[in-house]
């Protein structure tokens, strides 16, 4: 089946630390990959995307490798900043059948001053 | 600018009763889809549809109903057969398959709407 497994937090890291939150996936043929953020009170919005293998996803200084041969797409950010405190979301869409999207159960983070 | 538009955003309900959540979205999305998201966990799916007047239960749909009447409206009503009710409810959209690159089929979502049974 389809399936994506991150890294449990919560996660407290000190302001301009490196941010790395772990996803794995397990899926049939080739599906596209999401990270999300959710701010408190608040729906999901996309962060990145990657839609093949070997792309990197990137905005607002996260990014994100598509790796088909260890089925990752972990996140990284080399300076984290209070305001990017928030829950984070690794899912995968596939590819051939329908519009389902599967997704992990969230990477809770916190930046403190 | 287009998006989705839940509402109400906090709702409390007695035992027994039947509500409705409204979303709307203005992005000519063909899919739909609701999701149930509790504390510390991930989202789980209750319903989605690919085209009006079409719907399919998710991993979750018992004591939840759901109709697509118009492209624009997924309204979803938790009745009282739900046992636990109080969550926080998110109505998503996208193109549908085959519409569009594949990049482009992303999930939007809008604000959510917090669920509270007293």
């Amino acid at each position: 089946g389809n399936s994506v497994t991150q890294m449990e937090g919560p996660v407290t890291l000190s302001e301009e630390a490196f941010l790395t939150i772990n996803c794995t996936y397990t899926a049939t043929g080739y599906p596209s990959l999401f990270w999300y953020v959710q701010y408190p009170g608040e729906g999901l919005q996309l962060l990145l995307k990657a839609t093949k293998a070997d792309d990197k996803g990137s905005n607002k200084g996260f990014e994100a490798t598509y790796r088909k041969e260890t089925t990752s797409f972990h996140l990284e950010k080399g300076s984290v900043q209070v305001s990017d405190s928030a829950v984070y979301f690794c899912a995968l869409r596939k590819g051939e059948t329908g519009n389902q999207f599967y997704f992990g159960t969230g990477t809770s983070l916190t930046v403190i001053p | 600018d287009g998006g989705i538009t839940q509402s109400p955003k906090y709702l409390f309900r007695k035992e027994g009763q039947n509500v409705t959540l409204s979303c709307e979205q203005n992005l000519n999305h063909d899919a739909m889809y609701w999701y149930r998201q509790d504390p510390g966990q991930g989202l789980r799916l209750i319903y989605y549809s690919q085209i009006v007047n079409d719907f399919q239960k998710g991993d979750i749909a018992e004591g939840y109903s759901v109709s697509r009447e118009k492209k624009e409206s997924f309204p979803l009503t938790v009745t009282s057969a739900q046992k636990n009710p109080t969550a926080f409810y998110l109505c998503a959209s996208s193109i549908a398959r085959g519409q569009g690159a594949s990049g482009a089929n992303v999930l939007t979502f809008g604000a959510g709407s917090r669920l509270t049974v007293l």
